[in-house]
């Protein structure tokens, strides 16, 4: 089985100030780690994504992510927050093999104060 | 432009009704899901389907049908038997079963 936990439903930050949203995951396997961010009234947009390799994940719009094995974490930062990164993030877990299922976290709300 | 699309915008049902919910996709994906969204729950998994005339429950398929006739379409039936419908709808595709997820811009249902 696996879950998702996302810290805080509800995150608020100064424009220019850094973004940190968190997520931490339980797999029984080696997981696959994605990050979407969804505009109101809208589908999800893939911001990054973790498979193997690298553990630091750059994405779209200044976002990166890295993954910690040891904390079973893949939060989500962008240095400066812009006006337009206001939205609510997913954080997602997936598992190789014929079982494949991908597990959503609640998500973030993410609001961007001028 | 290749994408996913989902028609329509936003649906409403009648008590005792049937609806049917459209997603199509040009991306030559194999595979396809359909996923609700109800506010602080994030998405679940209604059915998944890994290539066609081939689906699979997800978490919470009570009430719900679906086809797979064509690689390009995955209609979601929500039925008389869903007694809690309201929420936005979200189809998904991939080219596999392991790879990324990619999401149209969803179904609002509502209930008259």
């Amino acid at each position: 089985a696996q879950s998702v936990t996302q810290l805080g439903s509800h995150v608020s930050v100064s424009e220019g100030a850094l973004v940190l949203l968190r997520c931490n995951y339980s797999s029984s396997v080696p997981p696959y780690l994605f990050w979407y961010v969804q505009y109101p009234n809208q589908g999800l947009q893939l911001l990054l994504k973790y498979t193997t390799g690298a553990t630091l994940v750059k994405g779209i719009n200044g976002f990166e992510a890295e993954f910690k094995k040891s904390e079973t974490s893949f939060h989500l930062t962008k240095p400066s927050a812009h006006m337009s990164d206001a939205a609510e993030y997913f954080c997602a877990v997936g598992s190789g093999g014929s079982n494949y299922k991908l597990t959503f976290g609640k998500g973030t709300l993410l609001t961007v104060n001028p | 432009d290749g994408g996913i699309t989902q028609s329509p915008k936003y649906l409403f049902r009648k008590e005792g009704q049937n609806v049917t919910l459209s997603c199509e996709q040009n991306l030559n994906h194999d595979a396809m899901y359909w996923y609700r969204q109800d506010p602080g729950q994030g998405l679940r998994l209604i059915y998944y389907s890994q290539i066609v005339n081939d689906f699979q429950k997800g978490d919470i398929a009570e009430g719900y049908s679906v086809s797979r006739e064509k690689k390009e379409s995955f209609p979601l039936t929500v039925t008389s038997a869903q007694k809690n419908p309201t929420a936005f709808y979200l189809c998904a595709s991939s080219p596999r079963l392991e790879e990324t997820q990619y999401f149209g811009p969803g179904t609002r249902l509502l209930v008259l």
